[in-house]
Formats: structure tokens, sequence, C-alpha cells
């Protein structure tokens, strides 16, 4: 089975940071990687698919880059709305979640 | 509009049973799998099962093999989830998502808990 990693697993930032959450696989999983994010009591969303392509309507600051087994998910300044928690994904061999990175209010 | 809508949570006491339903609207249902992802309370996301846009093939996590059983019925754009021999560890909120187990998940339901306490 294909174990991901993400860090930090909590990260406080404040308004206009920019952040960056890590993703690694424990093989190569080529660019079947996605992104999510999950506020409180609601569902996920699908942010980022094939590493670095955006779903259509997730805002520009959201960015996602990287192949074989390290990813990140860069928000390039953080708003008020993106106070959540971020799950990485691999589809290269079934679905595998990363164990998720909350971005808090520092 | 795109819309999943799940139901069939409850509370259930361990070895007991329960049918979870995801009903469909605002896409073609046959032409996508579906599948259920898990989350137990204050936890990650865990994939849990996928079945094809037919219904003909099916896949489960090694953690649920056995006990669950995931099924469709095209005909009223419905997923099903039966789920027996509940233990404790599966007392999750339940999500069924538009996708496979080898894509990604790009619409989900609201959800639906199952408590399994004695």
């Amino acid at each position: 089975d294909i174990q991901m990693t993400q860090s930090p697993s909590i990260l406080s930032a404040s308004v206009g940071d920019r952040v960056t959450i890590t993703c690694r696989a424990s093989q190569s999983i080529s660019s079947w990687l996605a992104w999510y994010q999950q506020k409180p009591g609601k569902a996920p969303k699908l942010l980022i698919h094939k590493a670095s392509s955006s779903k259509s309507g997730v805002p520009s600051r959201f960015s996602g880059s990287g192949s074989g087994t390290e990813f990140t998910l860069t928000i390039s300044s953080l708003q008020p709305e993106d106070f959540a928690i971020y799950y990485c994904q691999q589809y290269h061999s079934y679905a595998t979640f990363g164990q998720g990175t909350k971005v808090e209010i520092k | 509009e795109v819309q999943l809508l799940e139901s069939g949570g409850g509370l259930v006491q361990p070895g007991g049973s329960l049918r979870l339903a995801c009903e469909a609207s605002g896409f073609t249902f046959n032409n996508y799998a579906m599948s259920w992802v898990r989350q137990a309370p204050g936890k990650g996301l865990e994939w849990v099962s996928s079945v094809s846009g037919s219904g003909s093939s099916t896949y489960y996590a090694d953690s649920v093999k056995g006990r669950l059983t995931i099924s469709r019925d095209n005909s009223k754009n419905t997923l099903y989830l039966q789920v027996n021999s509940l233990r404790a560890a599966d007392t999750a909120v339940y999500y069924c998502a538009k996708g496979d187990a080898g894509d990604t998940f790009d619409i989900w339901g609201q959800g639906t808990l199952v408590t399994v306490s004695s």
C-alpha cells in the first residue's frame, strides 16, 4: 500500500502569508496526486488534481507542484476563508489520503 | 446543479448492519464511477469502496473487505453501501463521492454519520 505523509500537521499563519504544505509518498506516484480543502462540519472540496492542475473555480492563489514522491500545495496570499484542513490524496494505486494539515490563525 | 445526498446513517449496536444510500442529481449518473469515503470523528479521510459506472466492477479497502458491499441502481440514480458486522472502529461520517479509487473525487455529498455503540 502507498502511504502519504503530510507536513506540517499544524501550520499557524496570518492573513496575507504565503504558506506551503508538503506531501510525501512512500513510492513514486508520478503526478497522480490531488489536494482537498475541508472546513469544519463540511465535506472536502477538490482543489487540485494531477499534482498541479487546478479545478475550475478554484482561486489562483492555490497552486500545486511536484512529481514522483514529493509534492507541495502553496497558497500565495492566505485569505480568511482559507483557514481549514488540507489533505493530499494519491490515486496511482487505489486511493490513500495524507493525515491532513490544519492551517490555523496565528 | 450537481448534488449528492446521503441517508441511512444512525446509531447501531456492535455486530449490527446498516444500508447507506446516496442519491445523485445534476449529472449522468451511469457514466461515472462512484465511491464511499469515511472520516472517523476528529480523524482523516479513508477511502472505503468504489464501483464502476455500470456496477460490474467493485473495489474495497483491505480494512473493510468482506463486511461492506457497494452497489448502485442506475435507474434510481442511487449508490448504496451495505455495512455488516459493525464495530466501534466503523464509527464515522460516510461520504458519497463522484469518482473512482484510481481517480480524484470531484464532488462530495454532505455525509451521513454512523455511530456504533451499545
